[in-house]
């Protein structure tokens, strides 16, 4: 069965730290990893992997992906307050027409 | 940019009322979706719509239907409303292949 799973589930950290969030998959015909942020509202979109080794990286994060292992790591440097949010790892189906969902990590920055 | 627009952002209902989400992008993608939100559960897909004309279900689809009315537009139907159907419900869109979705901000529906 397909499935995606992130870890850990909640995370409290003071503003400076630095994080590192976890995503573990398991999909027929892996096509690439994608990681979104929600706040409040509508989840966003922050990075797309496809292949192992290769960091995508946009400010303060960064991720990349483990093909052989079957994870991504999502790293937050020097946290901020608005980095809050419930971060969620998603994968495409073997087929690509869905997408299936870890059930995210709950990151709260403490000023 | 409107991107995808979801309509209501809240709604309450008692159990047996009817209902319909209504989702429409802006995007030209052909693939849209319908998620539920949970706390604990993450997002739980309920239908998706590959291209305009075909929709099939996901992992949670009973107590709903969908239409998909044209490429633009994803409706999302709740015959017979039920408190186990309280959450926050997602409409999202994408291109073709693996693109990125993107989201609408959600309605929250509350069945009492």
């Amino acid at each position: 069965e397909d499935k995606v799973v992130q870890s850990p589930l909640s995370l409290v950290v003071h503003e400076g730290d630095t994080v590192t969030l976890n995503c573990s998959y398991e999909v027929t015909n892996f096509r690439s990893l994608l990681w979104y942020k929600q706040e409040k509202k509508a989840p966003t979109f922050l990075f797309m992997l496809t292949s192992s080794g290769i960091e995508k990286k946009s400010g303060r994060l960064s991720s990349i992906l483990d093909k052989k292992e079957l994870f991504s790591i999502l790293n937050i440097t020097a946290t901020q307050t608005g980095d809050s949010a419930v971060y969620l790892c998603a994968v495409p189906s073997n087929t690509g027409n869905q997408f299936y969902f870890g059930t995210g990590t709950s990151l709260t920055v403490i000023p | 940019n409107a991107g995808v627009t979801q309509t209501p952002k809240f709604q309450v209902l008692k159990t047996g009322q009817s209902m319909t989400l209504q989702c429409a992008q802006d995007m030209n993608h052909n693939s849209m979706y319908w998620y539920r939100q949970d706390p604990g559960m993450g997002l739980r897909l309920i239908y998706y719509s590959a291209s305009e004309g075909t929709t099939d279900k996901g992992e949670v689809p009973n107590g709903y239907n969908v239409s998909r009315l044209n490429k633009r537009e994803f409706s999302l139907r709740l015959e017979s409303a039920a408190p186990s159907q309280t959450s926050v419900y997602f409409c999202a869109s994408s291109g073709r292949g693996n693109q990125p979705q993107h989201f609408g901000d959600g309605t929250r529906l509350s069945i009492l």
